[in-house]
């Protein structure tokens, strides 16, 4: 177990709603990266989190939203839901800022969420 | 689009024999190389990282090989067990970049 917890653990909602996904981090890990992770394919940079500013961005729309707060804890918030949307998100978290190779990141277990 | 991908989508080894999954990534600039395992339910667990100025590493019945001219980065398992059944990433990281960029996977099963 990696110390990373993601709430919740499934999800369903209808296509135009909106949802938010929980993350605390491992203790001692103060950034936390978001991942999308649709089936059957590798994971997807969604966003990173630092210091409670977003501190890198993939390529995903602004419908995707995220927050950080003091205890390092973060949401990652989805707007007007797309079928597409359907799929395990996972929350990473690691130390420090900037370029992974420094720190090794860990991943929770992620939320199915599934879109209909 | 995303440059890291791997050979196979599947692989099939006896138990106790070795395995080899093997990964192509296309990023001059990428300087860390991470292989992540990842069971059913479950978020991908780290196994073994490599930076770009080494060419193999060797954890517990791991190994990592990397190489630069061909891009190519392979994940060798010795003396495979029931458990390392699960779905095997590579992922790479462009310098300076916080994200893992991740290829698409490769399912590992054993046969008993």
């Amino acid at each position: 177990e990696t110390g990373v917890t993601q709430s919740p653990t499934h999800l369903i909602k209808t296509r135009g709603q909106q949802v938010t996904l929980r993350c605390s981090s491992q203790s001692g890990h103060n950034t936390v990266s978001w991942y999308q992770q649709a089936l059957g394919q590798g994971p997807q940079f969604i966003f990173q989190y630092y210091r409670e500013e977003e501190n890198g961005r993939g390529n995903f729309p602004p419908r995707f939203s995220g927050l950080q707060f003091p205890n390092y804890s973060s949401e990652l918030n989805v707007n007007a839901l797309e079928l597409d949307d359907s799929a395990l998100y996972l929350c990473a978290s690691s130390r420090g800022q900037g370029g992974l190779g420094n720190e090794k990141l860990f991943f929770g277990s992620g939320t199915q969420l599934s879109v209909l | 689009g995303e440059s890291v991908g791997l050979h196979l989508p599947t692989l099939s080894v006896q138990e106790g024999d070795n395995s080899i999954i093997n990964c192509a990534y296309s990023n001059s600039a990428s300087d860390y190389f991470i292989w992540y395992k990842q069971e059913s339910g479950k978020g991908p667990q780290f196994i073994i990282d490599i930076r770009s100025n080494m060419d193999k590493r060797q954890g517990q019945r791991v190994t990592v090989l990397l190489n630069k001219t061909v891009k190519h980065l392979s994940l060798q398992i010795a003396a495979t067990q029931p458990g390392d059944s699960a779905v095997y990433f590579c992922a790479e990281v462009i310098q300076g970049a916080q994200k893992l960029v991740f290829g698409q996977g490769t399912r590992l099963t054993i046969n008993p």
